[in-house]
């Protein structure tokens, strides 16, 4: 079946400017994740959404990023005046719940590269 | 000091060779302990994952937990070209908690 998909691949963009990255998880499940990977930085948590519901905003590094879930399906994610320093690769993930078992395997997209220029 | 830590490499083995790959963590609350392989420009899939200490086996790839030393490893038996790709190991503490990962160890595996 279908992964997870994310649009767009990539995206250059100038200083200042407002960016929307979308991510549709597999059909059927409720766990949605944002992460951003940055050289040699690892996979940063963002957010996670439990279909609609965002209980774990901690990893949003400052106000001008959001996150949105809709119909417990595709997530967008918004960056608001961008900054050189937002530049990364921007990896969405699902996974079948977000509790037990099932929450370790999380399958990723194949993410969104953002320049900020 | 970030709660987990892996040599960022790059790793370079011949064909064939046995890879050792490792994280340490700060927090002795973790207990689950995953490893995803991530090829280039592609998002990263699950590997492995063990709960608590001890070994777990499939085919070619061996996961081992030492919690006593919070050391984790993955070692790859007979690498082939195709094992090229950064490795993150992740934890969590408990099946509600966010995933941690480590930033990654690259592995070129040379024909």
């Amino acid at each position: 079946g279908a992964g997870v998909s994310q649009s767009p691949s990539n995206k250059v963009t100038e200083k200042g400017k407002d960016v929307e990255l979308r991510c549709d998880p597999i059909s059927g499940h409720t766990a949605l994740y944002w992460y951003r990977q940055s050289l040699g930085q690892g996979l940063e948590f963002l957010i996670y959404f439990q279909g609609n519901s965002a209980p774990d905003k901690s990893g949003l590094p400052s106000d001008r990023f959001s996150a949105e879930r809709t119909g417990g399906s595709v997530s967008t994610l918004t960056i608001q005046r961008t900054q050189q320093e937002d530049s990364a690769v921007y990896l969405c993930a699902s996974s079948l719940t977000q509790t037990g078992e099932m929450a370790k395997t999380q399958y990723f997209g194949p993410g969104t590269r953002l320049l900020v220029l | 000091q970030k709660e987990v830590e892996q040599d960022p490499g790059p790793l370079s083995v011949p064909e064939g060779a046995i890879v050792s790959l490792n994280c340490t963590y700060s927090n002795s609350a973790f207990q689950y302990f995953m490893w995803y392989r991530q090829y280039s420009r592609k998002g990263p899939e699950l590997l492995m994952y063990t709960y608590s200490s001890g070994n777990k086996e499939d085919g070619r790839f061996t996961a081992q937990v030492d919690k006593s030393s919070k050391y984790i490893s993955l070692f790859i038996r007979d690498s082939q070209p195709s094992d090229s790709a950064t490795y993150l190991c992740a934890m969590l503490k408990t099946s509600y908690d966010k995933v941690i990962f480590g930033p990654g160890t690259s592995l070129s595996v040379i024909p």
